[in-house]
């Protein structure tokens, strides 16, 4: 199975700034690779597939970069309803793993 | 508006049995792959079983011989059979779609869970 490992794992930011996510896998997966966004009580949300497309809907402020083994999610002018738990997920070979989540909360 | 309702979850012995039921409405539901993927507490998402929507089915090795997924179209429903529920089994299952893309596979839309608790 391919590993996926996020990091960092937890940090903490305020409304307004910008933070970076990162991914790697633990072999070349191209750009199948996925963000999730988890929030306590809703359901996850799909941010970015293919690595940097960004799913209707979702807003301009989230992106995605990265290819083969490293990725990023970047979230620009943070604002409150960002503040949760996000996934990374290889969709290259079964079974599609997922990151650890990294999870971001309110400095 | 797609719309992705799970059920069935509750409280077993480790041992015993459980059906989860998925409700799908706002879409063509025999068009669409679909999926279980599960939280443990204090854990992270975990992919357990695929069906596409011909009937093709996979599940990961965590739950292989123990789970099976299944769908009936003419209800659009999509269910997990769970035999022989460990500790370890227990979490948050939810239901996700997949995607229509012919080449970038990725889950699209997510039910809210069902909560599965396996305890003495």
């Amino acid at each position: 199975d391919i590993q996926m490992t996020q990091s960092p794992s937890s940090l903490s930011a305020s409304v307004g700034d910008r933070v970076t996510i990162t991914c790697r896998a633990s072999q070349t997966i191209n750009s199948h690779l996925n963000w999730y966004q988890v929030r306590p009580g809703k359901a996850p949300k799909l941010l970015i597939y293919a690595a940097t497309s960004v799913q209707s809907g979702v807003p301009s402020r989230f992106s995605g970069s990265g290819s083969g083994t490293d990725f990023t999610l970047t979230i620009n002018t943070l604002q409150p309803e960002d503040f949760a738990i996000y996934y990374c997920q290889q969709s290259y070979s079964s079974p599609y793993t997922f990151g650890q989540g990294s999870k971001l909360e309110i400095k | 508006e797609v719309q992705l309702v799970e059920s069935g979850g509750g409280l077993v012995q480790p041992g015993g049995s459980l059906r989860l039921s998925c409700a799908a409405s706002g879409f063509t539901f025999r068009n669409y792959d679909m999926n279980w993927v599960r939280q443990a507490p204090g854990k992270g998402l975990e992919w357990i079983a695929f069906i596409s929507s011909g009937g093709t089915r996979y599940s990961a090795g965590s739950v292989k011989g123990r789970f099976t997924i299944s769908r009936d179209n003419a209800k659009n429903s999509l269910y997990l059979q769970m035999n022989s529920l460990r500790v370890e089994d227990m979490g948050v299952y939810h239901c996700a779609r997949g995607s229509t893309d012919r080449q970038w596979d990725y889950f699209d839309y997510w039910g809210q869970g069902s909560l599965v608790t396996v305890s003495s």
